[in-house]
């Protein structure tokens, strides 16, 4: 089972907005509407920021949002903030062998 | 409050079992799924398992079906993730997580996270 596929690195400036990719197949990404993504900072315990595509979970700022097209999800992060420096990662449902659930393999984002 | 507190770091030797757990409090144990996580060290996120600890239905991941095994004990809100036999290979973070409040395959509760290391 492939990890989905993310960009290593992403960086930009404080108050930009960056964008990160989530590129899976049809038996994944493209074929349904649960990808999540999740924001981890060093020693730190996974935070889901985005589930059901494009839904914020309660406490998340709208400074976060999700779409996706085709088998490609994306995360969209505006005004960024230093606090946002971090590891982020997509998941998806799969439907690939018995696997449920697979993840992308993790983009650090850089606040400049 | 929602919560899961996973049992504490272990440092092993290749060749020992471990069973490692996680238990929840604040919320229906047995009415939401419970995933295990794996983080080896530097590396990104594995999806492991998941049991439904209401009737123990169990699915893993093709990459570690065979290699551990997932059980939950529903008088003690605990599920438990265990190795019959590490290897050095074994050595990451695991991390259990739940879904409440989100649809789908999402985890919006972590637990702290388990070190295991396993070392001669």
């Amino acid at each position: 089972q492939s990890a989905l596929t993310q960009p290593a690195s992403v960086s930009g400036s404080p108050g930009q907005s960056i964008t990160i990719s989530c590129t899976g197949t049809s038996s994944d990404v493209g074929g349904y509407n649960y990808v999540s993504w999740y924001q981890q900072h060093p020693g730190k315990a996974p935070k889901l920021m985005i589930y059901e595509v494009s839904n914020r979970p309660s406490g998340v700022p709208d400074r976060f949002s999700g779409s996706k097209s085709g088998n490609t999800a994306s995360l969209t992060i505006s005004g960024l903030q230093a606090e946002d420096e971090a590891d982020y990662y997509c998941s998806s449902y799969t439907s690939s062998s018995t696997l449920d659930v697979v993840f992308g393999g993790g983009t650090k984002l850089t606040v400049l | 409050e929602v919560q899961l507190v996973q049992s504490g770091a272990e440092v092993k030797k290749p060749g020992e079992s471990l069973k490692i757990s996680c238990k929840g409090s604040g919320y229906s144990f047995t009415s939401y799924w419970i995933g295990w996580v794996r983080q080896m060290p530097g590396k990104g996120l594995e999806w492991m398992g998941i049991i439904y600890p209401g009737d123990s239905d169990t699915r893993y991941s093709p990459s570690f079906q065979g290699q551990v095994t997932i059980s939950a004990d529903k008088s003690i809100s605990t599920a438990y993730l265990q190795w019959s036999s590490l290897k050095a290979s074994d050595t990451a973070m695991y991390y259990c997580a739940t879904s409440i409040a989100v649809a789908g395959e999402a985890f919006d509760y972590w637990g702290q996270g388990t070190l295991v290391t396993v070392s001669s």
